[in-house]
C-alpha cells in the first residue's frame, strides 16, 4: 500500500504569493494533520480533518486555511507567502481523528519564500 | 499548550555506546509518542505508551513512560550508524493537537 503521498516536493515563491499543497493519506485513513516544521525544531501543529470537517487548528494566522475532499486527500493553503512562512510543511494522516493515533508522515513539501 | 522539554538537544554518541534521551513534562500526560526523523526525512513513529510505568523495547531500543506520567525517556544500547537521527517525543495537548518537542539530534563517531 502507497504510504502518504505529497506534492510538490519542492516549492520557490515570493512574498505576497500564494501556495496550495496537497496531501493524499494512506487508504483507509480518515484524518489528516497539517505539520510546519522549521529546520532545527520538530514538527508544529496547523490543522486537523477529519471527515470533511476541521477538528482543531494551532497557532498559526488566518492567512493558513485547509480543507478536506470527499476523498480524504486535502489541501493546505497559504496566502500573502511571508519569509518566515519557509519551511517544510508536513502532512500525516491517521485512521482515527484523536492526537493520540500513530501519526504516518509524508516526505512533505520544502518551501522557500524568497 | 502541552509543552515537552527533551534533553538533551544533541547527543554524540561512540558507535557501540549506549544512550539516553529524556522527555519531561510539568503536567500529567494521557500518552506519549516517540518519532525518529533521518536527516532529510519525515518522522516516523516508533511507539506509543500510555501506561503509568509502562516499558516497551524494540530491539535495541527501550522506552520508558514515569510512574507520574510526567516523563518518558529512550534508551539505545550498542549504538550503530542507523541510529543517526533526530528523536521526538509526542504529547496530546487535547483530543487533536499533537505537540512535538524540540527533539534530540544523535549523530554516531564510527
Amino acid at each position: 500500500d502507497a504510504g502518504v503521498t505529497q506534492s510538490p516536493t519542492h516549492l520557490i515563491k515570493t512574498r505576497g504569493q500564494h501556495v496550495t499543497l496537497r496531501c493524499s493519506p494512506i487508504s483507509g485513513h480518515k484524518s489528516v494533520s497539517w505539520y510546519q516544521q522549521v529546520l532545527g525544531q520538530g514538527p508544529q501543529f496547523i490543522f486537523q480533518y477529519y471527515e470533511k470537517e476541521e477538528r482543531g487548528r494551532g497557532n498559526f494566522p488566518d492567512r493558513f486555511s485547509a480543507r478536506q475532499f470527499p476523498n480524504y486527500s486535502s489541501e493546505l493553503n497559504v496566502n500573502a507567502l511571508l519569509l518566515g512562512d519557509s519551511a517544510l510543511y508536513l502532512c500525516a494522516s491517521s485512521f482515527g481523528s484523536g492526537a493520540g493515533q500513530p501519526q504516518h508522515f509524508g516526505d512533505g513539501t520544502r518551501l522557500s519564500i524568497l | 499548550g502541552q509543552q515537552v522539554m527533551q534533553i538533551p538537544q544533541y547527543q554524540h554518541v561512540q558507535e557501540g555506546e549506549d544512550f539516553t534521551t529524556y522527555c519531561n513534562s510539568s503536567t500529567t500526560l494521557s500518552n506519549i509518542q516517540w518519532y525518529k526523523q533521518r536527516p532529510g526525512g519525515h518522522p516516523v513513529f516508533l511507539i506509543q505508551l500510555v501506561k503509568s510505568g509502562e516499558v516497551k523495547k524494540q530491539k535495541r531500543l527501550t522506552f520508558q513512560f514515569g510512574e507520574a506520567k510526567k516523563n518518558s525517556s529512550l534508551h539505545i544500547t550498542a549504538t550503530q550508524t542507523t541510529d543517526v537521527g533526530t528523536y521526538f517525543c509526542a504529547v496530546s495537548s487535547n483530543d487533536y493537537k499533537l505537540s512535538f518537542g524540540a527533539g534530540t539530534t544523535v549523530t554516531v563517531r564510527a
